[in-house]
């Protein structure tokens, strides 16, 4: 079945250190891709996404660019904050109404 | 506004209760999701309702008890409660309709969680 595999963590940078987190993906079809952040005692926010091959999702300095030769889509970060710290979620849309969450990497920021 | 809303926030209770988890949502989309997030952060799909119609129902204990009342709502009623059942649910939703013409949006909004705490 479709399943999403993403690097264990937790990470740990210094600030502005440059983040990676690596996702792969197995599925059938073309999924839709996303990466999700998780603040501590919050829900998931959508963080960025990507709908089809070779798109870039973008958003507050964070990028993944949707790779169909490799199966992935990591997530990546030139300069990381303290506020960055959180949980990040890789996910993909396996078919109407089902989506799929990788077991989450968690990310920690040091001043 | 909050677009998906979750009550209560903290829930803790004994083992053998019965207690309810409600979820509302104001975006105007078609299908709601509860998902249980264990203490690794590992997050599982529970069911999913589009247009107060069940859609998804994993394996999940028939103690747990979807009900829609209308496509805005989603609640999680859970007979017998047991240790194991502690964890964190999240409430989410996303507009499914009219994607194969292009639109819609594809990505889910979660609610804040509620904490189930069984003792």
């Amino acid at each position: 079945g479709d399943s999403v595999t993403q690097m264990e963590g937790p990470v740990t940078l210094s600030e502005e250190a440059f983040l990676t987190i690596n996702c792969t993906y197995t599925a059938t079809g073309y999924p839709s891709l996303f990466w999700y952040v998780q603040y501590p005692g919050e829900g998931l926010q959508l963080l960025l996404k990507a709908t089809k091959a070779d798109d870039k999702g973008s958003n507050k300095g964070f990028e993944a660019t949707y790779r169909k030769e490799t199966t992935s889509f990591h997530l990546e970060k030139g300069s990381v904050q303290v506020s960055d710290s959180a949980v990040y979620f890789c996910a993909l849309r396996s078919g109407t109404y089902k989506y799929i969450f990788g077991t989450g990497t968690r990310l920690k920021v040091l001043a | 506004d909050t677009a998906v809303s979750q009550t209560p926030k903290y829930l803790v209770t004994q083992m053998g209760n019965d207690k309810s988890i409600k979820c509302e949502q104001n975006l105007g989309h078609d299908t709601m999701y509860w998902y249980k997030q264990d203490s690794k952060k590992f997050l599982k799909i529970m069911f999913s309702y589009n247009n107060k119609e069940l859609i998804i129902n994993e394996t999940v204990p028939n103690r747990f008890s979807p009900k829609s009342p209308d496509k805005a709502h989603l609640n999680l009623h859970i007979n017998s409660l047991e240790l194991g059942d502690s964890a964190v649910y999240f409430c989410a939703s996303s507009h499914e309709m009219g994607l194969a013409s292009g639109l819609g949006t594809y990505e889910q909004y979660f609610g804040p969680g509620t904490r189930l705490t069984v003792t």
